[in-house]
């Protein structure tokens, strides 16, 4: 069973629009959470990470985190066709360190 | 930036037969781990390791086995390959700390026929 759901599994926005990816974890033991994004034939790279309640904005992208639901997002405002690319959500219990990811949300952005 | 070095970086193995697939990192990073991913599943966390001589099973390890046997270096053994671990394997590695990220090697396209 996958302990880390994402959706939408796909998307389609248009350059200059706005796309918002979810994220939920099963795992009640779960403390970290972050965002990678994997471009097709790369490697992962990690995107923005959050570990607290709230909101944390850098640049373009804009993450949210509900603990208590296990809950995670990730909003994309004026998206850029060179954002089209797989998002994955990762998340790990804080005392042994192992990051478990989900199936990622493939994002198109069409010009 | 961290490095993470895997190798090889392709490879073609026959059913039956023996696979080694290396990672090395020059991060003094703590952990390491082996994820394979593929098409509909993600990726998914097969071996990963807590520093040099510990090796702990992920969530998919039958079929597999690995080795750290210095803080830089982390192999994933494949001692029977089948063709249902055709797949991109990717070493990782990261702080024990865990509250920085996990850097990712190239990965390595592994085809058993």
């Amino acid at each position: 069973q996958q302990k880390v759901q994402q959706s939408p599994e796909s998307l389609i926005v248009p350059e200059g629009g706005m796309a918002s990816l979810n994220c939920t974890s099963s795992d009640r033991n779960v403390d970290y959470f972050w965002w990678y994004r994997q471009h097709s034939g790369k490697s992962p790279k990690m995107l923005m990470s959050i570990f607290s309640n709230g909101e944390k904005e850098e640049g373009r992208f804009t993450v949210h985190l509900n603990k208590a639901s296990l809950h995670t997002s990730l909003h994309i405002r004026d998206s850029q066709p060179s954002d089209s690319a797989l998002y994955l959500c990762a998340a790990s219990p804080g005392g042994n360190y192992k990051p478990t990811f989900g199936k990622g949300t493939s994002l198109v952005v069409h010009p | 930036e961290a490095a993470v070095t895997q190798s090889p970086r392709n490879k073609v193995a026959v059913t039956g037969g023996k696979v080694t697939l290396s990672c090395n990192q020059t991060n003094n990073h703590n952990n390491m781990y082996w994820y394979r991913q593929d098409t509909g599943h993600g990726l998914r966390l097969i071996h990963y390791s807590y520093g040099a001589g510990s090796t702990e099973k992920g969530d998919i390890p039958d079929g597999y086995k690995a080795s750290r046997p210095s803080q830089e270096n982390f192999s994933l053994i494949l001692e029977l390959a089948t063709p249902s671990q055709t797949s991109v394997y990717f070493c990782a590695s990261g702080d024990l700390r865990g509250r920085t990220e996990v850097f990712f090697g190239k990965g390595t396209r592994l085809t058993v026929v």
